[in-house]
């Protein structure tokens, strides 16, 4: 049973043009997690989705972040017009459940504006 | 809306060695509790949890912590560190009777020398 997978595990974009940081689940797994990782931080809540339903975006910027998790197909994590401050590791967890169930983690994408 | 606190950002300790890294949390509401660890350019995996009953949890590689609810802590413990467990330490929480998302302290860098 494969884990959480992202791609790309890197990205380099240049200031103004966009990010597209895909996350496949874990199977049979329908609630997905976006967390960013700033430089020697914690991680921070972005957005929560269940298939095609956004159930919590309470984290994310209001402008330029947008996140999608269709019927089928990768939940997608959209910033558009990157900046310097968007340099970040990007992960995505996913969850059989809610309510305390375990999140399981990709290994991130590594986004560096230039 | 809660937080949590990593005292320590760092602790270097000797192999073989007993370690405890600290962590506090602040909610209104009753919480989950979770340890990750994230070992250098990969994903979070989680360590231990703690969703109700006993306050002494179990986790993978000898480690375990105890939850106080009247000093809103959670610290997680092992009594003789090895250096493969050089690492990244997360304490995390989740919201009882609410959506999943995770809550994350700082981080606590376990450094085990020889």
């Amino acid at each position: 049973n494969a884990g959480v997978m992202q791609n790309p595990r890197h990205l380099v974009r240049r200031r103004g043009q966009e990010a597209r940081l895909r996350c496949s689940p874990m199977k049979g797994h329908s609630h997905v997690y976006w967390y960013r990782q700033l430089p020697e931080e914690g991680l921070k809540f972005m957005v929560y989705l269940q298939k095609e339903n956004i159930i919590d975006e309470s984290g994310m910027p209001k402008e330029r972040f947008s996140a999608e998790f269709p019927k089928e197909g990768p939940s997608i994590l959209r910033i558009q017009q990157v900046v310097r401050g968007d340099s970040a590791a990007y992960f995505c967890a996913s969850s059989p459940s809610s309510g305390g169930s375990e999140q399981f983690f990709g290994p991130g994408t590594r986004l560096t504006v230039l | 809306a809660q937080s949590v606190t990593q005292l320590d950002s760092q602790v270097p300790v000797f192999e073989e060695a007993p370690v405890e890294l600290r962590c506090n949390y602040s909610s209104s509401v009753s919480v989950y509790l979770f340890w990750y660890v994230q070992y250098p350019n990969q994903g979070l995996q989680l360590l231990l949890k703690y969703l109700s009953g006993s306050t002494l949890v179990k986790g993978i590689n000898g480690f375990e912590a105890e939850f106080n609810k009247s000093q809103t802590s959670f610290h997680l413990r092992k009594p003789s560190v090895h250096i493969s467990d050089t690492a990244e330490y997360f304490c995390a929480v989740s919201e009882q009777n609410a959506g999943n998302m995770l809550t994350f302290g700082g981080g606590t860098r376990l450094m085990v020398k020889p």
